[in-house]
């Protein structure tokens, strides 16, 4: 029964690789995220998807690139891992209003998270 | 641009106490909304209530309450009668609008410990 997945819960790989992170919600959600979790602990977004639109895009390297084949889905692909990528991505979802039949507060609920470690 | 400033990195409450985690927004949209979450040592992030701008009344849902001061761009969360599970991070966040899938616009957390 849960509410948006993710796979998987922890990633160790080295520098240089490429790596790719699921998400799944079973919400009927219209708009899916992911966001950064950084080691103080800090959330920040990275992206948006609605529908399948990408639409929000916060400064990402390119080595990051979202894929959603359907709005169930949010996927994360990344290109020639660095040191720094090392973090607590955070996949969430949210009812889009304008699609009616919103919750009445259209909160994005989130993902355990995926804690990637790259070495 | 939005703000969100938590001042209190840490808390120690003794248990059964009731505990007041601060949070002060700025944004100069009419429209927006208020969350907080709560990410214990697991590591999920949990959503636990909402306020909107427009509303005029301070949000419950349970031991949960968030006294919301527009006039002053605050938006505490209280928690009633502390139990030893509430001991965890806490990030208050903004979203722009009331309604939409504007991003979340998190403070740096309160991590809170209680204490039995």
């Amino acid at each position: 029964d849960t509410a948006v997945s993710q796979t998987p819960k922890y990633l160790v790989t080295q520098m240089g690789n490429d790596k790719s992170i699921k998400c799944e919600q079973n919400l009927g959600h219209d708009t899916m995220y992911w966001y950064k979790q950084d080691s103080k602990k800090f959330l920040k977004i990275m992206f948006s998807y609605n529908n399948k639109e990408l639409i929000i895009n916060e400064t990402v390297p390119n080595r990051f690139s979202p894929k959603s084949p359907d709005k169930a889905h949010l996927n994360l692909h990344i290109n020639s891992l660095e040191l720094g990528d090392s973090a607590v991505y955070f996949c969430a979802s949210s009812q889009d209003y304008a699609s009616g039949g919103r919750t009445s507060t259209d909160t994005q609920y989130f993902g355990p998270g995926t804690r990637l470690t790259v070495l | 641009a939005q703000k969100i400033t938590q001042t209190q990195p840490g808390m120690f409450v003794q248990e059964k106490e009731a505990v007041t985690l601060d949070c002060t927004y700025d944004t100069s949209d009419p429209s927006y909304g208020l969350f907080w979450y709560k990410q214990p040592s697991s590591g999920e992030m949990i959503f636990l209530i909402y306020q909107g701008s427009y509303d005029q009344q301070n949000a419950t849902e349970g031991r949960y309450s968030l006294n919301f001061q527009k006039a002053r761009k605050s938006a505490n969360l209280v928690i009633s009668a502390s139990q030893l599970g509430d001991s965890a991070m806490y990030f208050c966040a903004m979203r722009k609008s009331n309604f939409g899938n504007e991003k979340l616009t998190f403070g740096t957390g309160t991590r809170l410990t209680i204490i039995p």
